[in-house]
């Protein structure tokens, strides 16, 4: 079965300064998505990418896929508080599968 | 706000009793999705509704039970469940189901989850 490895676990930053969380697949990647968690709550879409080389951006964050490394990159630039949370990616398995399976998440901790 | 909510948002229940989660979601869309989400371990799919017929169980035990009346509701049945089961449960949406085709109509919106503790 397909796994995602989402690294680091956790992530502890100063207010302003960047960042980057990977998530690597041991499958081949058909898309994915990268969600924002916050404790106990649900999640909050972010970005969904679809083909190699993708690269998206959204107000400070920006997700680039690589297809051939089986692996999604999430950078933050200028982190700040409100940044902080559970990041998690998601991956369609494929197969026309209706299943998306995750990584277990990276939990951002932004320092004022 | 996603469009998603869930009932109730805590619940405390023993081992012997019976209690339904609750999902609604107000976005038109026809797949819906039980998730269960362990302390240290991925987001796990547990069901999958597609236009109100079940087309996905990811091997959960029968003590768990979906029902899906219409697109926009769907319920998670409880009954003699174990401690273990302890766990933020996720219900979530969308326009079509992940896997159909690749695009923006299979992003998942989720509700804010309940935290169910199993005494």
């Amino acid at each position: 079965s397909q796994e995602l490895e989402q690294s680091p676990q956790s992530l502890i930053v100063q207010e302003g300064k960047n960042l980057t969380i990977n998530c690597t697949s041991s499958k081949t990647l058909y898309g994915l998505y990268w969600y924002k968690q916050k404790y106990g709550e649900g999640l909050i879409f972010l970005m969904m990418l679809q083909k190699g080389g993708e690269e998206k951006s959204h107000e400070k964050i920006t997700a680039k896929l690589d297809e051939k490394k089986q692996q999604s990159s999430l950078h933050i630039t200028a982190s700040q508080p409100s940044h902080a949370g559970i990041y998690l990616c998601g991956a369609d398995v494929g197969g026309g599968s209706e299943k998306l399976v995750f990584g277990k998440g990276t939990k951002l901790t932004v320092n004022p | 706000e996603t469009g998603v909510t869930q009932t109730p948002r805590h619940l405390v229940m023993g081992m012997t009793n019976k209690k339904s989660l609750k999902c609604e979601q107000h976005l038109g869309h026809n797949a819906m999705y039980w998730y269960k989400q362990s302390a240290k371990k991925p987001l796990e799919l547990m069901f999958v509704y597609n236009f109100k017929e079940q087309t996905e169980n990811n091997s959960v035990p029968s003590r768990f039970s979906p029902e899906c009346p219409n697109s926009s509701h769907l319920f998670l049945h409880l009954h003699t469940l174990q401690p273990e089961d302890s766990a933020l449960y996720l219900c979530a949406s969308s326009q079509e189901p992940s896997g159909t085709r690749w695009s923006s109509y299979n992003e998942q919106f989720f509700g804010p989850g309940t935290r169910l503790t199993v005494l």
